[in-house]
């Protein structure tokens, strides 16, 4: 069956320092592949989305990869900020199928 | 131009009731997908509708039904209500439906309605 799993439900970095987030998917073959943010008690809020034959995409202190090969996306914020903290979905999408991960619960501690 | 509007924000029910959410995708928006959020399943898809008729379904019971209005506006109905329907219910609109052309569109989420089963 279809997985998604995304690394600890919880991380922990001090701020300054850059955040790597994974994404890990199974028995999925994903045209696109987005990233949502989302606060406490609010809707999720899209962030980035990458495509099967793009490698990486930067948007501001943003940066995420998908290898294919590896069945993986990361999702890396440089320069962390205390304002960065939140809780960080990926979403593969294959045709009408479009998932959302579990979700890493983030906190940049200053 | 303004976002995804849900109403109500919070809801309190009991066992056995019914309930009916609204949704108002940003304008232009044709897409309209409902998500059921809980601390243990997470973001759960329920069902999408474009141009009023639904497109894809989750697999959830028939209890959890939904319309789509010819302006967009959309409204999901919850039936016999149970304890486990407690959740946070989620609204996203886009352009286009998933899975068809120019599929790749983000999707924007309303803030939810808050619905707690007593």
């Amino acid at each position: 069956s279809q997985k998604i799993e995304q690394n600890s439900e919880a991380l922990n970095i001090q701020e300054g320092k850059t955040a790597t987030l994974t994404c890990n998917y199974t028995n999925y073959s994903p045209a696109y592949l987005q990233w949502y943010r989302q606060d406490p008690g609010r809707g999720p809020v899209f962030l980035l989305l990458i495509r099967e034959n793009e490698k990486e995409k930067r948007k501001e202190r943003l940066k995420v990869t998908f290898d294919t090969t590896l069945k993986q996306s990361l999702f890396h914020i440089t320069a962390s900020q205390p304002a960065d903290s939140a809780t960080y979905l990926c979403a593969p999408q294959e045709g009408q199928n479009f998932v959302f991960g579990p979700g890493t619960r983030l906190s940049v501690l200053p | 131009k303004a976002g995804v509007t849900q109403t109500p924000r919070y809801l309190i029910k009991t066992r056995g009731q019914q309930v009916t959410l609204s949704c108002s995708p940003i304008s232009g928006h044709r897409s309209v997908s409902w998500y059921q959020q809980t601390p243990g399943q997470g973001l759960q898809f329920l069902f999408e509708y474009f141009s009023e008729t639904q497109r894809n379904k989750g697999n959830f019971p028939g209890r959890f039904s939904g319309r789509q209005f010819s302006n967009s506006r959309s409204e999901m109905n919850v039936s016999t209500l149970e304890l486990g329907d407690s959740a946070l219910y989620l609204c996203a609109s886009s352009l286009n439906p998933r899975g068809g052309t120019d599929s790749n569109q983000p999707q924007h989420f309303g803030d939810g309605t808050r619905l707690s089963i007593l």
